[in-house]
C-alpha cells in the first residue's frame, strides 16, 4: 500500500534537546511539506521541498532544520532555539505542479505528537 | 501575506445540511481546498475549486466566487460521523505549497 509513515506516534524530550521526526513516503511525490498544529488550532507550514536536494522556509521555520536528501524522506529536526516546540506535527506530501497536475492534493501522514518535559 | 476566515464551531442534526463558509484574502490566489480532519488523525483531501461554481462529489460539494473571495463547503444528510475539523486551503498560482485557515470544528447532534 502507497502513503506516508511518521515514527515515533509519540515523542518526549527534555527541553534543550534536539529531536528528529521521521517521515517516509511511497507515493513517488515530488513536494513534501511539514506542518506544526497547535490545539484547536490551524496548520502552519514549517518547510517544503519541491524536489531533492532543496527546500523552503514556510511561514514558521525558526526553530527548526530539514533535509532532502531522498525523495521518499524528509526528516524535520526540532532544535533547543525552538521556544515552544509541543505540538502535533504533520508530514504530508504531493505531486508537483511541474509533473503536469492542475491541483496537487496533499495526502498527510498519521502524525507525530511532540511533549517537552 | 494571506488570512483565511472560518467560523470556529458549528452544530447540525443528525440528517441535516450544514454550510461551513470560508473568506480568504491573498495574492496570486489560484485555487480553494477543504480537509476534514477527526480528532487526532490526519487531515484527508474532500475537494477542491478552481473555477466559481459548485463541485459535487456525494454528500459533500464545494462551492467557490473567485469575484466575492468567498467559498464554502455543503455538507448533506449528515451523520454523526461527520463530526470533524474542516479546513479550507489556498493555493497561489504556480506554488505547491497550500496556506490552511484555523478550521471549524462540526458537531453532529443525533
Amino acid at each position: 500500500d502507497g502513503g506516508i509513515t511518521q515514527s515515533p506516534k509519540y515523542l518526549f524530550r527534555k527541553e534543550g534537546q534536539n529531536v528528529t521526526l521521521s517521515c517516509e513516503q511511497n507515493l513517488n511525490h515530488d513536494a513534501m511539506y511539514w506542518y506544526r498544529q497547535d490545539p484547536g488550532q490551524g496548520l502552519r507550514l514549517i518547510y517544503y521541498s519541491q524536489i531533492v536536494n532543496d527546500f523552503q522556509k514556510g511561514d514558521i521555520a525558526e526553530g527548526y532544520s530539514v533535509s532532502r536528501e531522498k525523495k521518499e524522506s524528509f526528516p524535520l529536526t526540532v532544535t533547543s532555539a525552538q521556544k515552544n516546540p509541543t505540538a502535533f506535527y504533520l508530514c504530508a506530501s504531493s505531486s508537483s505542479l511541474t509533473s503536469g497536475g492542475l491541483y496537487n492534493e496533499q495526502f498527510f501522514g498519521p502524525g507525530t505528537r511532540l511533549t517537552v518535559l | 501575506g494571506q488570512s483565511l476566515e472560518q467560523p470556529s464551531e458549528v452544530t447540525a442534526v443528525e440528517g441535516a445540511i450544514v454550510q461551513i463558509n470560508c473568506t480568504y484574502q491573498t495574492s496570486g490566489f489560484y485555487g480553494l481546498s477543504w480537509y476534514q480532519q477527526h480528532d487526532g488523525g490526519a487531515p484527508t483531501f474532500l475537494s477542491y475549486n478552481a473555477l466559481d461554481g459548485l463541485e459535487e462529489t456525494g454528500r459533500f460539494s464545494s462551492f467557490l466566487s473567485r469575484s466575492d473571495s468567498y467559498g464554502y463547503l455543503l455538507l448533506q444528510e449528515l451523520q454523526m460521523k461527520d463530526s470533524a475539523s474542516y479546513f479550507c486551503a489556498v493555493s497561489k498560482t504556480g506554488a505547491n505549497n497550500l496556506f490552511f485557515g484555523t478550521g471549524t470544528r462540526l458537531t453532529v447532534i443525533p
